[in-house]
């Protein structure tokens, strides 16, 4: 199974500020996505992230609101910038890997409060 | 774009009994459905899945069923146990790997001891 790092696991960070998180994996992947799950919610995409090519947003995420990068196939950052509280969510990387059955892919989560 | 619609939002069941959760997907094109488990604190990890090939999956206590005519999917667990109590998302997507998961608004399953 493909192991997804991800970093932080948490953070408090003042409104205005922007966070960076981090989310490394194993093997190389093709396709990386990012997902906000607010508390008591479903996962939300927020984009995709292709290996040299620009990310693709989905309705009511913006790339000046959350830069992605990709700079290899297993390496991907997600920056949540001019926070406000109502950013403060839990942020998950995930990965479709290609095994002896499909499936996506988890990393552990980047819990966000905004004070 | 797809939509997936899941009920109930909160299930509670005996220790023992059955519990069932469905989905409802809006697009006909839609090919793998997915269910993932995720404990209070924890990341969602994948429990069972199926594919529009196929009418139904079973895995132990844990079965998946697929109407492709209808557009609608299932969770059985049966036997339901303490460790089952978490929530349940379904997912649905038209070409996995290539493009993305679409969720459900998920399940909370409590199992009452």
């Amino acid at each position: 199974s493909a192991v997804i790092s991800q970093k932080p696991s948490r953070d408090i960070c003042q409104r205005g500020t922007s966070l960076t998180i981090q989310c490394q994996v194993d093997s190389q992947v093709t396709m990386m996505f990012w997902y906000r799950q607010q508390p008591g919610q479903s996962l939300t995409l927020i984009a995709t992230a292709n290996q040299g090519s620009e990310a693709t947003y989905e309705s009511g995420f913006v790339i000046d609101k959350f830069p992605i990068s990709r700079p290899n196939l297993t390496f991907s950052t997600l920056t949540v910038s001019n926070m406000s509280p109502e950013d403060s969510s839990i942020y998950l990387c995930s990965v479709e890997a290609e095994l002896t059955v499909t499936e996506a892919f988890f990393g552990q989560g980047t819990r966000l409060t905004v004070v | 774009g797809e939509n997936v619609e899941q009920h109930p939002s909160t299930l509670s069941v005996q220790e023992g009994d059955s519990a069932v959760i469905k989905c409802t997907y809006s697009d006909s094109a839609s090919n793998y459905f997915p269910w993932y488990k995720q404990e209070l604190g924890k990341r969602p990890q994948l429990i069972i899945d199926i594919r529009s090939n196929v009418g139904e999956k079973k895995d132990q206590r844990i079965a998946v069923t697929l109407n492709k005519t209808a557009k609608h999917f299932s969770l059985h667990i049966t036997e339901t146990q303490p460790e089952d109590s978490a929530v349940y998302f379904c997912a649905a997507s038209k070409n996995f790997g290539n493009e993305k998961l679409t969720f459900g608004t998920g399940t909370r399953l409590t199992i009452i001891p």
